[in-house]
Formats: structure tokens, sequence, C-alpha cells
């Protein structure tokens, strides 16, 4: 149990373009998802946290029109990274869980996005 | 905030031997502490959790220990085997709105 999945798992891009990836939740609704960023060989940067029918709020320094966060559902929630750039290149991860910070959050396989 | 810090950042052991991580958190009303591993190219998968209630949990090979007194957890592997090697993340998080803390990881190599 507690499967998320994401989708792409790899995409290339050329810079300027807009890239969506999609995060969800298989076998549980999902209250609460969240988007981390990974640089190589570092730990997760958490970009923001999404509650379903809710806007969702970003940490410090995520650029918030950049990185376009939608909820629409229990168990789907998307990130938009519009307008990418080379920089914007990393490893994007999700992760679900039922309810907030404290309960177990179950993280997707992660998009490779890299933007040339 | 909260600051969690985990060690080593690197740890090598020879298969069959016992590995611990050990991280430390700063925020003492900090109550959820996971574990995650990490594969090359994976997403982290959760291994291991406790609650601040609990002083110690085991699963199989696994186990995690608490001491909420000195605010230090840490991940206890035994019997290492090739297939534990990967990157270790402890967590830690108090809820009321404020996000879980990551450590920085740690990279466990098990020699055959």
């Amino acid at each position: 149990g507690a499967v998320v999945s994401q989708h792409p798992s790899r995409v290339i891009c050329k810079s300027g373009t807009s890239v969506k990836i999609e995060c969800r939740s298989l076998d549980f609704q999902a209250t609460t998802m969240f988007w981390y960023r990974q640089f190589p060989k570092q730990s997760l940067m958490l970009m923001a946290t999404s509650n379903e029918g809710s806007k969702a709020t970003y940490e410090q320094g995520v650029e918030k029109d950049k990185f376009l966060i939608n909820h629409a559902s229990l168990t789907l929630s998307t990130l938009t990274v519009t307008s990418a750039h080379p920089e914007d290149s990393s490893f994007y991860i999700c992760s679900a869980s039922v309810g907030g910070y404290t309960d177990t959050q179950y993280f997707g396989p992660g998009t490779r996005l890299t933007v040339l | 905030g909260e600051n969690v810090e985990q060690h080593p950042s690197t740890l090598s052991v020879q298969e069959g031997d016992s590995a611990v991580i050990k991280c430390t958190y700063s925020d003492s009303a900090s109550n959820y502490f996971p574990w995650y591993k990490q594969e090359l190219g994976k997403g982290p998968q959760l291994i291991i959790d406790i609650r601040s209630n609990v002083g110690e949990k085991k699963d199989q090979r696994i186990a995690v220990t608490l001491n909420k007194t000195a605010k230090h957890f840490s991940l206890h592997i035994t019997e290492t085997q090739p297939e534990d090697s990967a990157v270790y993340f402890c967590a830690a998080s108090s809820g009321g709105g404020f996000k879980t803390i990551f450590g920085a990881g740690t990279r466990l190599f098990v020699k055959a």
C-alpha cells in the first residue's frame, strides 16, 4: 500500500517551454502533497506544500509564478515549471500524506528534468 | 526553526557488519521521526519511523532509537547486505504547520 506515482520519470525540454509533472497517490487519498527539489548528492529541498482544494504554500525563495502547483483532487497534484531554463534542471520529487507534516510522507519515484 | 544534523555523511561497512547512523534535532516540539532510503535515481522510500511516545522500534534488521532528552535518534542496520547500499535520510517534524526537516543524508556502502 501507500504507492505514489510520478509522470513523466524523465523529460528533456528546450529553454523557454513549460513542463508539467504529475503526482498521484494510487491507493490512498492524500490531503497533503509536497514538492521537493533535489540537487546531485544533496538532501531534499521542500519547494511547496499543497492541500487539496487550496492554494499551495511556497517555501521562501521559491517563485510561485514559475513553479505552478495545482492539487485538484485527493489523488492528484501537478507541478508546472513555466518558461524553464537550464538552471531549473533538477530531480523533482513529490510526496503525499493522508494528513499533515506529522503524518507519514510517501514519496514518488521522482522526475528528472533537463532543460537544454 | 528546526535543524537536523546527520552523521556520518559516508559510511562503509563489510557485509554482515552493523551500520549506525545518527541524527540530532533542535526543536523539542518535534514528535515524528521517519527514516528514508534512497537508491540512485529513485525517490526516497520510508523504511522505519518512530513517534515521540516510544523510545525504540524494530523491524527485522532495522531499528530506530529515540532519546528525547538528548534530542537525538539513530538508525541501526544489522547483518548488512550489499543491497542495503544507498543514501539514508533522517527527518524530524512537529506538525502544527511546521514542515518536515531532512538531514543531509548518509551514503552507506556495504562491501561484499
